[in-house]
């Protein structure tokens, strides 16, 4: 079975610019999370999707960071205007929402902000 | 507000110690409950989980305590070992229709040979 697939592994902005992380979850997982995990630290849930649904996007900073999964399966993650304090590593993550178990994770987009 | 809470960003263990990893939460309607190991450049994996059903979950040296009433949930290694060096990250979840899942921060345990 494929895991949680990310692209790309590493990027490096300068302030102000955008990018976009994609993620492919597992096949047959409905739900599909984003989370940020600065350097040292646990991962911050930032988004989750059921099925192409946001459940919560509370701790999205919603005026630079925007998620879809449109179709219920694939996801981007998308920051515009780049800030150096988005530097950090961005996970991907997905479960099966209906048994409640484990949560996978990608191996994540690590991103640089100079 | 934080919804889980390492409350110590570090441990450090002797070989063969028990290892005791905390974790707190908020939400008291979480009713599942895991460990997640963190090795540097690498994503967490599942270590360990529990549901709210029951108060303890051994697996090989891992065990985990849920006490609700308490909102606490721990981490027992025994017999810790320097490959135990890492970073453990706790979460705790929901399954009451739609899935959330939170984690703490991390508690970074160092096994000294």
């Amino acid at each position: 079975e494929a895991g949680v697939t990310q692209s790309p592994r590493y990027a490096v902005l300068q302030e102000g610019q955008a990018v976009s992380f994609w993620c492919d979850p597992i096949s047959g997982h409905d739900t599909l999370y984003w989370y940020q995990q600065p350097r040292d630290q646990g991962p911050q849930l930032l988004v989750y999707f059921r099925d192409e649904a946001v459940i919560d996007n509370s701790q999205l900073p919603s005026d630079r960071f925007s998620a879809v999964r449109p179709k219920g399966t694939n996801s981007t993650l998308k920051i515009q205007s780049a800030k150096q304090g988005d530097t950090a590593t961005y996970l991907c993550a997905s479960s099966s929402g209906t048994t409640n178990t484990e949560v996978f994770f990608g191996k994540g987009t690590r991103l640089t902000v100079v | 507000g934080q919804q889980v809470k390492q409350s110590s960003p570090s441990l450090t263990v002797q070989e063969g110690g028990i290892s005791i990893l905390n974790c707190d939460y908020e939400n008291d309607m979480f009713d599942y409950f895991a460990w997640y190991k963190k090795y540097p450049d690498n994503s967490p994996t599942l270590l360990i989980s529990v549901r709210s059903n029951v108060d303890k979950r051994e697996d090989g040296r891992l065990t985990v305590f849920l006490n609700k009433s308490g909102k606490h949930f721990s981490l027992h290694i025994t017999a810790s070992q320097p490959e135990d060096t890492a970073v453990y990250l706790c979460a705790a979840g929901s399954n009451t229709g739609y899935q959330n899942f939170y984690f703490g921060k991390g508690t970074s345990l160092t096994v000294i040979p």
